[in-house]
């Protein structure tokens, strides 16, 4: 079965760093592109970027979202979407995804993991 | 990339069917035939319901079924159930740049 499992919460200050893991099993980790969804409060879901573990090729929208990376650790079949400075506008829960994609275009989204909900406030 | 067009709510009693549109532009949903649909209860992650326009995971009844026509897309509910009272987002590929859109979602009332 696939899981991909992430931290239910993480509370933090403006400014802060933060790495939110996402660990998969029951796959070839390295096989399937990995994605981040967010879902601010009360609102919809937002496409932020997407990894290859296999060859660590990342996509990512920074200029849209602000200032955030993808990052995978295939020896430990976790991915990664890390802030270096958060703000109270990254408020969100933050789902990651396994992607699969043919031929360079997303097919679906077929595996969710359970989201981690960030708080960012003073 | 803007988010794709659905209607916020929709409604219908059990058992009857219900049709949601998600509308998008030349350069996603019209481009391309890798529209997918996602079902949210409150609380819980999205879950697969369609995907490539109107496939299902073996798993999703084929109550559930999708259509696309020119720019938009549709999914449709058949034989309602209480338990499809839920938001559902619409999802397509948008090119090799951005990659991927959702729709803003919709809230469908099972009354």
């Amino acid at each position: 079965e696939v899981q991909l499992e992430q931290p239910r919460e993480e509370v933090k200050m403006p400014g802060e760093s933060l790495m939110i893991p996402c660990k998969a099993s029951g796959y070839g980790f390295d096989s399937y592109w990995i994605g981040w969804v967010r879902q601010m409060p009360g609102r919809g879901l937002e496409w932020m970027g997407i990894i290859y573990p296999g060859d660590i090729d990342t996509g990512n929208c920074p200029s849209r979202y602000g200032q955030f990376t993808v990052s995978a650790d295939q020896s430990i079949d976790t991915a990664y979407l890390k802030w270096t400075s958060l703000r109270a506008s990254d408020t969100a829960v933050y789902y990651c995804v396994r992607v699969i994609m043919i031929g360079g275009v997303i097919v679906r989204l077929d595996s969710w993991g359970q989201g981690t909900r960030v708080t960012v406030s003073s | 990339q803007s988010a794709l067009t659905q209607p916020p709510s929709a409604s219908g009693s059990p058992g009857q069917s219900v049709t949601i549109s998600c509308s998008g532009t030349s350069g996603d949903i019209g481009a391309y035939d890798r529209v997918s649909w996602y079902q949210q209860h409150p609380g819980e992650a999205p879950k697969l319901l369609i995907f490539n326009v109107n496939e299902r995971p073996a798993t999703v009844p084929p109550r559930f079924s999708g259509s696309k026509s020119g720019n938009t897309a549709s999914l449709t509910v058949s034989g309602l159930r209480t338990e499809d009272d839920a938001e559902y987002y619409c999802f397509s590929f948008a090119g090799r740049n951005s990659l991927g859109v959702f729709g803003g979602g919709t809230k469908l009332t099972v009354l």
